[in-house]
């Protein structure tokens, strides 16, 4: 069975462009997480969805950051405008919503310059 | 908010080797997770640790959930280049099925 899939890998764009990044999670799964990592502050919780609805989006940055899970097979993470500091590796995961095990991507590696 | 802290920060070690990591916070989790997370891949989950005193073995990883539920430690017995990578444990927060992540160990094995 396919993993969590997530496109790009890699995106490179300029300060004050729009970012979309996408997520496809495992058959089944029902719950949705993104996530960002960076060496300053490890890997922190944007959001999440349960059965497409989104739960918590208490650690999404600011008004620029939204998410989107239109159904069960497909989420986006839009970043509108993208600032330098917003540069990371952001990982989407799934998992069964009475299951904590969390599979993930591999991740989207964005570079805001 | 529930806090995790590992240590130490980075491990640098020969092959062959044991090492320890740990896992330490102030509130109860109902279950813990390690994971292993190697570059330009996403963390890959190891174990989930459910029940206060709890010793889970994979292999020559020995994982163990402590008595009150509020640390947990990962020891690696004769370490090799393989187990290279950033060790993550995670949480499970009491309301929803969300976790909280440690800041990472980072682990180099040198041949």
């Amino acid at each position: 069975d396919a993993g969590v899939i997530q496109s790009p890998r890699h995106e490179v764009t300029e300060m004050g462009q729009e970012v979309t990044l996408r997520c496809k999670p495992i058959s089944g799964h029902n719950s949705l997480f993104w996530y960002r990592q960076t060496m300053m502050r490890g890997l922190e919780l944007l959001i999440y969805f349960n059965n497409n609805v989104p739960i918590d989006d208490s650690g999404m940055p600011e008004d620029r950051f939204s998410a989107k899970m239109p159904n069960a097979s497909f989420s986006t993470l839009k970043i509108q405008p993208s600032e330098p500091r917003d540069s990371a590796v952001y990982f989407c995961a799934s998992s069964l919503t009475d299951n904590y095990e969390q599979y993930f991507g591999p991740g989207t590696r964005l570079t805001v310059t | 908010t529930q806090l995790l802290e590992q240590s130490p920060q980075f491990l640098s070690i020969q092959e062959g080797e044991n090492l320890t990591v740990y896992c330490n916070s102030s509130s109860v989790f109902s279950s813990l997770q390690w994971y292993r997370q190697e570059p330009g891949e996403g963390p890959v989950l190891l174990v989930t640790v459910v029940t206060g005193g709890e010793v889970k073995k994979l292999k020559r990883l020995t994982f163990q959930f402590g008595d009150a539920r509020k640390d947990s430690s990962l020891h690696i017995t004769a370490a090799q280049p393989g187990d290279t990578g950033l060790y993550l444990c995670a949480g499970e927060e009491a309301a929803g099925n969300k976790l909280t992540f440690g800041g990472g160990t980072r682990v180099l094995v040198k041949p």
